[in-house]
């Protein structure tokens, strides 16, 4: 079971809105650790998506924002498209384990 | 522009070792920091330790002490990561990464993966 809880499956439309969800705890985002986003295509590498909790590397589209609040963090996709479709996973550090953390992943579906 | 060029796919028997390579090209390796990720099939990822070669130095997720070994050859810009006592659920799909500077930080750059498969 992952310390970082994230929905096993969201879904939307092409052009709406969707938020994938994580959620830690006083030992990773909740001790201000950043939070990072990961896509993963069908068959393929994982890819960064966000790094520390807002930022997206050269190549992203402004489409994807990551925010932060407490113990949790969120990705946002806004003008769904189908080529979004994908699994997303966070990743945050925790203190506990002494090590780097990945939230189950989330399931995107593009109706 | 750094690419990861990871050795490839391994069989292994149940109880025996397995070394994956990852051969970093551009870039600064010597400064630069490595992880590795594994993915069981059909599950998420799992990161397993990281290597800083500035420093020689590894740590690893607390689920694998003991049994993995991460190391850095400076010389011919690559990563290495040994795992032994092999077991059924070691099945899995081994990414090397580029950890980006900072601590704690996002993995940028990713190898095309290396699958492992424990059968006996």
């Amino acid at each position: 079971q992952s310390v970082l809880t994230q929905p096993p499956s969201v879904s939307g439309a092409p052009g709406q809105r969707v938020t994938i969800s994580c959620r830690g705890g006083s030992s990773n985002i909740g001790a201000n650790f950043a939070v990072h986003w990961y896509q993963q295509l069908p068959g393929t590498v994982p890819k960064l998506l966000i790094y520390e909790n807002n930022n997206r590397p050269s190549g992203v589209p402004d489409r994807f924002s990551g925010s932060k609040s407490g113990s949790s963090a969120s990705l946002a996709i806004t003008g769904l498209q189908a080529e979004d479709e994908a699994d997303y996973y966070c990743q945050s550090f925790d203190s506990d384990v002494s090590g780097m953390i990945f939230g189950g992943g989330t399931k995107l579906t593009v109706l | 522009q750094v690419q990861l060029v990871q050795s490839g796919a391994e069989v292994k028997k149940p109880g025996s070792s397995v070394k994956v390579s990852c051969q970093a090209s551009g870039g600064t390796f010597y400064s630069d920091t490595f992880s590795w990720v594994r993915q069981a099939p059909g599950q998420g990822l799992e990161w397993m330790g990281r290597i800083i070669p500035i420093v020689d130095t590894a740590m690893y997720a607390q689920r694998f002490q003991g049994r993995v070994n991460i190391t850095a050859d400076k010389f011919t810009r690559t990563a290495y990561m040994d795992l032994s006592s092999l077991r059924f659920e070691d099945t899995a799909v081994y990414y090397c990464a580029r950890d980006l500077a900072g601590l704690h930080n996002g993995m940028d750059v990713w190898g095309q993966g290396t699958t492992v498969i424990v059968s006996s």
